[in-house]
């Protein structure tokens, strides 16, 4: 199975911080047929994952423009430019080029 | 507007049965892969189960395989999940999940715990 390796494991941010986070594949993500299929997700405190970025940098519509994602290969970025403090949760990648689905380990963002 | 709503869950003691439903609605259910995925109570995501479109193409890990079954009835916009001789480490959150370019939308989740 793919491994996904997220880091950091935690990240403390002020608001309006901009902050990153790497998502790092043991294998090429690129599918056969051109496609990249990494996404990033939120979990919020008690809240079921949601969708912010799928194929690697397009944003989920209803997300907000300072959420974005960048990479290709094995190596992939989420950042956040100017941090909200509902963007407080748990960050993970996903991938779903190869079967099965698997997830990073996550990133916990919090406020310093 | 998407929805997944899943139901079913509960405590059950370990070697028992549960079934879960997905109830879903806002898209046209029959076009897409579905999937349920767990988390463990503090713990990360992890994927369960993958069904085809038709039903006629079911995916699982080897921690649940011969023991979970993913099914879907398409004239009613559902998805289940069969969880037989149930352990302990099956205890979590259980998420149905729509696979669009990737798992997009997500149901709330119902929790499971199994214990004595």
């Amino acid at each position: 199975d793919v491994v996904l390796t997220q880091t950091p494991p935690t990240l403390s941010a002020t608001i309006g911080q901009s902050v990153s986070i790497s998502c790092r594949s043991s294998q090429s993500l690129l599918h056969s047929n051109g496609n990249t299929y990494l996404n990033w997700l939120l979990q919020r405190p008690g809240q079921p994952p949601q969708l912010l970025i799928y194929l690697v940098s397009r944003l989920e519509s209803g997300v907000p423009n300072r959420f974005s994602g960048s990479g290709s290969g094995t190596d992939f970025t989420l950042k956040i430019s100017g941090v909200e403090a509902e963007d407080l949760g748990v960050y993970y990648c996903v991938q779903s080029t190869h079967a099965p689905w698997t997830f990073g380990g996550g990133t916990k963002l919090e406020l310093k | 507007e998407v929805q997944l709503v899943e139901s079913g869950g509960g405590l059950v003691q370990p070697g028992r049965s549960l079934k879960l439903s997905c109830a879903a609605s806002g898209f046209t259910f029959s076009n897409y892969y579905m999937a349920w995925v767990r988390q463990a109570p503090k713990k990360g995501l992890e994927w369960v189960a993958t069904i085809s479109t038709s039903g006629s193409r079911t995916y699982y890990p080897d921690s649940v395989k011969g023991r979970f079954t993913i099914s879907r009835d398409n004239a009613k916009s559902s998805l289940y999940l069969q969880m037989n001789s149930l352990k302990s480490e099956d205890t979590a959150t259980y998420y149905c999940a729509r696979r669009g370019e990737g798992p997009d939308y997500w149901g709330q989740g119902v929790m499971v715990t199994v214990s004595s």
